[in-house]
């Protein structure tokens, strides 16, 4: 089983529509976690981090952690084509582990 | 605030051949990571140094290495290069330390990449 799953899509919503992209993670220890968003030829950028089960929102963005369930989610809402890339989810334990992150998922946001 | 810098961005070695890449991380971060990033594999974590000591290490061979000098840069070596070596190489660079779960903890910073490609 991997340490971090996530579904590898692509994932395709129409603009303006809610994108929900989901993950889970292995390791009960895990206690911060991170989305990044890569761009196709770039390195990836920190969208958000949340530490505390419940939600956690910034702009369109909001992430949704629920720990007992092992599971991270990011939502965008009113998806743009600019939020077309690959979303990947990262898991960091309170250890000395490095950051693991999953394989990501495509999202394509249709004009 | 400067970022990541990754040099060199492109680099093209034959097999056999041996490789050294540079990080310079963002001001004040003391650990640096280094990561390789294949279509089929993903981000698959080498290893991260915080304070000149390596702290984590990877799954990988013992021809991948890496060290980091008094100054928080830091290089990665990969000797013998073999085809399945093509990469993206991503450095990311962090605080590295403070409680796990407070605010900004652990968050990587990524630079741009050293794209490799072993003909």
């Amino acid at each position: 089983q991997k340490e971090v799953e996530q579904n590898s899509g692509p994932l395709s919503v129409p603009e303006g529509a809610i994108a929900s992209l989901n993950c889970t993670y292995s390791d009960r220890g895990s206690q911060s976690f991170f989305w990044y968003r890569q761009y196709s030829g770039k390195s990836p950028e920190l969208i958000m981090s949340i530490y505390s089960n419940g939600d956690k929102e910034d702009g369109r963005f909001t992430a949704q952690l629920n720990k007992a369930s092992q599971y991270v989610s990011l939502l965008i809402r009113d998806s743009q084509p600019s939020d077309s890339a690959t979303y990947l989810c990262a898991v960091k334990d309170t250890g000395r582990r490095a950051l693991t992150f999953g394989s990501g998922t495509r999202l394509q946001v249709q004009p | 605030k400067a970022g990541v810098t990754q040099t060199p961005r492109y680099l093209i070695k034959t097999r056999g051949q041996q490789v050294t890449l540079s990080c310079s991380p963002i001001s004040g971060h003391r650990s640096v990571s280094w990561y390789q990033q294949t279509p089929g594999q993903g981000l698959q974590f080498l290893f991260e140094y915080f304070s000149e000591t390596q702290r984590n290490k990877g799954n990988f061979p013992g021809r991948f290495s890496g060290r980091q000098f008094s100054n928080s840069r830091s290089e990665m070596n990969v000797s013998t290069l073999e085809l399945g070596d093509s990469a993206l190489y991503l450095c990311a660079s962090s605080r590295g330390q403070g409680i796990p779960t407070s605010p900004g903890a652990n968050v990587l910073t990524f630079g741009a990449g050293s794209r490799l490609t072993v003909l």
